[in-house]
């Protein structure tokens, strides 16, 4: 098993720019999401899933969409980047329900210019 | 806002000396995880506390979790320079236990 892969591990974006970022996992997991991390602020949640077809927004979630067309697949795209974005993306899955392990993957480090 | 908070931020020991993070939630929690994050890594689990008080242990580390589920601790006995990283807890957060929410971490430097 892969677990979860995200591509790409380092972009560098023009402000006003768009983009997406990939997240795939081979777990099987219902629930997924992305975070992003910042000096100070730990991990925030920006959108997550339940499973396919549904997506709600986290504590962070303006400048970003997602959707879950698949099960495996939990892409995150920025419809116009913006310096205040540069940070480090990380997509997260688990099985779902309470207290599940989160599996990480390994991160994506955005700059925008 | 964050549903967890953790302290201190930053610790800096001589290595062999002791470490300890706090993860406070005004709220009950239903469970806390706690991750480790090694330098340029990702968050890796560490372990899951469910019960009012449990306390587990994985070797040198030792988690506890408080009688009114409400604040959690992870205690390092003699640090090495492996345990250099970030320590985050993790709970449920407002809304839901779908909304994992992550303390602010405590960065660790062990000096050898």
């Amino acid at each position: 098993n892969a677990g979860v892969t995200q591509t790409p591990k380092f972009q560098v974006l023009k402000t006003g720019q768009s983009m997406t970022l990939q997240c795939a996992q081979d777990m099987n997991h219902e629930y997924m999401s992305w975070y992003r991390q910042d000096p100070g602020m730990g991990l925030r949640l920006i959108h997550y899933s339940v499973g396919a077809g549904i997506t709600d927004q986290g504590e962070v979630p303006n400048g970003y969409n997602v959707s879950r067309s698949t099960t495996e697949d939990f892409p995150l795209r920025l419809l116009s980047a913006a310096p205040s974005q540069t940070s480090v993306y990380f997509c997260a899955s688990s099985y779902g329900g309470q207290g599940k392990e989160t599996f990480f993957g390994q991160g994506t480090r955005l700059t925008v210019v | 806002g964050q549903q967890v908070m953790q302290i201190p931020q930053y610790q800096h020991v001589q290595e062999g000396e002791d470490f300890t993070t706090y993860c406070n939630s005004s709220t009950t929690l239903s469970n806390i995880q706690w991750y480790k994050q090694r330098p340029g890594g990702h968050p890796v689990f560490l372990i899951q506390l469910v019960k009012s008080g449990e306390v587990k242990k994985q070797k040198r580390l030792t988690f506890q979790f408080g009688e009114a589920k409400k604040n959690s601790s992870l205690h390092i006995t003699a640090t090495q320079t492996t345990d250099v990283g970030t320590y985050f807890c993790a709970g449920p957060g407002a809304g839901g236990y779908q909304k994992v929410t992550f303390g602010i971490g405590t960065k660790l430097q062990v000096i050898p």
